[in-house]
């Protein structure tokens, strides 16, 4: 069974330009989590998308956006980015109902730089 | 709001030795707790969970918690460490079906030939 794939692994971007991060979930997940990774703030959650609908919100600015396809792949988008974005933005799948709700299964990925 | 807390920024320990990872929550109620790994350029892996009933929980790579309600504690316990056990790992826990992890900062985990 394929993993958690997230595209593109690496990005440079500048400052005010927009980025849009892709995750491809596990077969048969309905259930697309994002969340930040920096070594200031530590792992922090972004959203998390179940059936094409937002479940649940983090504290982040209205920059970052997300959304789920039908498929159950997910798009994150952050806009006029600045340099406090720079960071690790991880996806994580998992069947999103039933009482493993947590067991979540994480890609390797995306690292975003922003210059 | 709920929080977790790894007090050991970095751990040390030789390979063979036991180890004792430290966590803590503070949250209204028992929430489901979690334990994940994660190596350099790595995602994160789920090591064990903990959801309700017997509280020593088993998991993967010879892993091992013990959810102590009394001291808010879900400490994660190997008695032999491998080098391969070098690695980043946090503590981290999901109020119910809030649906949403809240992680510790990690520690991270030297092993010593």
């Amino acid at each position: 069974k394929a993993g958690v794939t997230q595209t593109p692994r690496y990005l440079i971007k500048t400052r005010g330009q927009q980025v849009t991060l892709s995750c491809s979930p596990i077969s048969g997940h309905r259930s697309v989590s994002w969340y930040q990774q920096t070594p200031g703030q530590g792992l922090q959650f972004l959203f998390e998308y179940f059936s094409e609908t937002q479940r649940n919100k983090g504290n982040f600015p209205g920059r970052f956006s997300g959304r789920q396809f039908s498929n159950s792949r997910s798009e994150m988008n952050v806009s006029t980015l600045e340099l406090g974005d720079s960071a690790l933005y991880l996806c994580a799948s998992s069947l999103g109902t039933g009482p493993n709700t947590g067991e979540l299964f994480f890609g390797e990925g995306s690292r975003l730089t922003v210059l | 709001a709920q929080s977790v807390t790894q007090p050991d920024i970095h751990i040390t320990v030789s390979e063979g030795a036991s180890l004792e990872l430290r966590c803590n929550y503070s949250y209204g109620a028992t929430p489901y707790l979690f334990w994940y790994v994660q190596s350099p350029g790595q995602g994160l892996q789920l090591l064990l969970k903990y959801f309700s009933g017997d509280t020593l929980v088993q998991g993967i790579k010879g892993f091992e918690a013990e959810f102590k309600r009394s001291q808010s504690s879900f400490n994660l316990r190997k008695p032999s460490v491998h080098w391969s056990d070098a690695a980043e790992y946090f503590c981290a826990v999901e109020p119910g079906s809030a649906r949403q992890l809240t992680f510790g900062s990690g520690t991270q985990l030297t092993v010593l030939p």
